[in-house]
């Protein structure tokens, strides 16, 4: 299995809290993702990470921010953790981009309640 | 309209029946399509990926049509054990997923 390690594992917290939730690999791969997870919606795209410092949006990005200063790490931050934003948050990692790229593997994910 | 589309489901089949999912993409730049399993409150797994010229691994076939842009997932001689969530994803390095299509082999 890939070496991709996310924390906390579960994580409850009051509406209005920041909170940031931590990807970690070992793989020194280039391509990092945040992805949530909610019934009836599937895997959407937060947010992702081509490179050291070098990221950009997905599909729902508002309310959330990310910072990549190694490699190895891909933090994710919810400014201000509203009830819409409870779902499981999952990580994962890709080797390259281009053509024929290598797919991407998941972390255990975070399971995140906004009370 | 989603960027990857798939029938929610679920599909339920018989042990041994041969089941197929289809998998619309929006995106014509996307380069990269691949199949994934997810079992209940786990991660993602990679099921396989999509050539273009097919390809096969043991039960499983992937299909890539790209004049009508959907990926195909063929499942010869179900078990209950692919019983499961199937995603597809296609992209170039930014990858989309669909909502899954969730099946349910019955004995």
């Amino acid at each position: 299995d890939a070496g991709i390690t996310q924390s906390p594992r579960h994580k409850v917290t009051e509406t209005g809290t920041p909170v940031t939730l931590r990807c970690h690999q070992t793989e020194n791969h280039r391509y990092m993702y945040w992805y949530r997870q909610d019934p009836g919606h599937g895997l959407r795209l937060i947010h992702y990470s081509y490179g050291v410092k070098d990221t950009d949006k997905g599909e729902v990005s508002d309310g959330y921010s990310v910072s990549r200063s190694k490699t190895e790490d891909f933090l994710l931050t919810l400014e201000s953790a509203t009830s819409s934003q409870t779902s499981v948050y999952f990580c994962a990692i890709s080797e390259s981009g281009g053509p024929y790229n290598s797919p991407l593997h998941f972390g255990n994910g975070t399971r995140l309640t906004v009370t | 309209r989603k960027e990857v589309e798939q029938d929610p489901g679920p599909f339920n089949v018989p042990e041994g029946a041969t089941v197929a999912f289809n998998c619309t993409y929006s995106n014509s730049a996307s380069q990269s399509f691949f199949w994934y399993r997810q079992d209940c409150r786990k991660e993602p797994k990679l099921l396989m990926s999509v050539y273009s010229s097919g390809n096969e691994d043991g039960r499983f076939t992937a299909q890539l049509n790209r004049a009508s842009q959907y990926i195909s997932l063929l499942i010869r001689d179900s078990k209950l054990s692919d019983s499961a969530t199937y995603l597809c994803t296609s992209g170039t390095y930014k990858y989309i997923f669909g909502t899954g299509t969730r099946l349910k082999v019955l004995a």
